[in-house]
């Protein structure tokens, strides 16, 4: 089945820690995106990243790192400089940024 | 800069109609987009239209969208249990970047 995951579903963090997300894709898109969601609030951009090796800060960059080394693959880390990383974490792709947006179904962040 | 709202909150009856508002402020937004969102999952692209469109229908669906007043909406025909969801209105830019209303949560009530 082609679609986006995301892994793990639940993630706990401890203070001080940094931890990693993940996003896979097998739809051949060129486009990746990470977003943030909080209760009540829209979905904001940490990061996207159009091409491989290349990466864009979005709105909510600051404690957040990226790599895209794999055309299926863009891992979000959530830095210790991150002080309030508790939301639930939403990846997307597109075959390129003119097209529609897919979603993966989401990793939800807690903090120990 | 660019500003999409919505209401929080949306209760109807099964069977009936349910209609959900969003407004935007970018003149310059090319697609608008309803995205669909259940809980604890991502979010399911329902339908989108391009900016110079004014009503698209699809099954069940109906997005108007008048640009003169930046105001979009949805309109669900013959809502159902199942239409129970949190449901986000998102407006892309000139920059390919996408915007997100803070999503209306759509209660159907049996």
């Amino acid at each position: 089945d082609g679609g986006i995951t995301q892994s793990p579903k639940y993630l706990f963090r401890k203070e001080g820690q940094n931890v990693t997300l993940s996003c896979e894709q097998n739809l051949n898109h060129d486009a990746m995106y990470w977003y943030r969601q909080d209760p009540g609030q829209g979905l904001r951009l940490i990061y996207y990243s159009q091409i491989v090796n290349d990466f864009q800060k979005g709105d909510i960059a600051e404690g957040y790192s990226v790599s895209r080394e794999k055309k299926e693959s863009f891992p979000l880390t959530v830095t210790s400089a991150q002080k309030n990383p508790t939301a639930f974490y939403l990846c997307a792709s597109n075959r390129d940024r003119q097209e529609t947006q897919y979603f993966g179904p989401g990793t939800r962040l807690l903090v120990l | 800069g660019e500003d999409v709202e919505q209401s929080l909150f949306l209760s109807v009856r099964e069977g009936d109609s349910s209609v959900i508002n969003c407004t935007y402020t970018d003149s310059s937004s090319t697609y608008l987009y309803w995205y669909k969102q259940e809980p604890g999952a991502g979010l399911q692209l329902l339908t989108y239209i391009f900016s110079n469109m004014d009503m698209k229908q699809d099954q069940r669906l109906t997005v108007l969208l008048n640009k003169k007043d930046k105001h979009l909406s949805l309109r669900i025909a013959d809502t159902q249990t199942g239409d129970s969801a949190i449901y986000f209105c998102a407006e892309k830019t000139g920059a390919n970047n996408l915007f997100f209303g803070t999503g209306t949560r759509l209660t159907v009530i049996p």
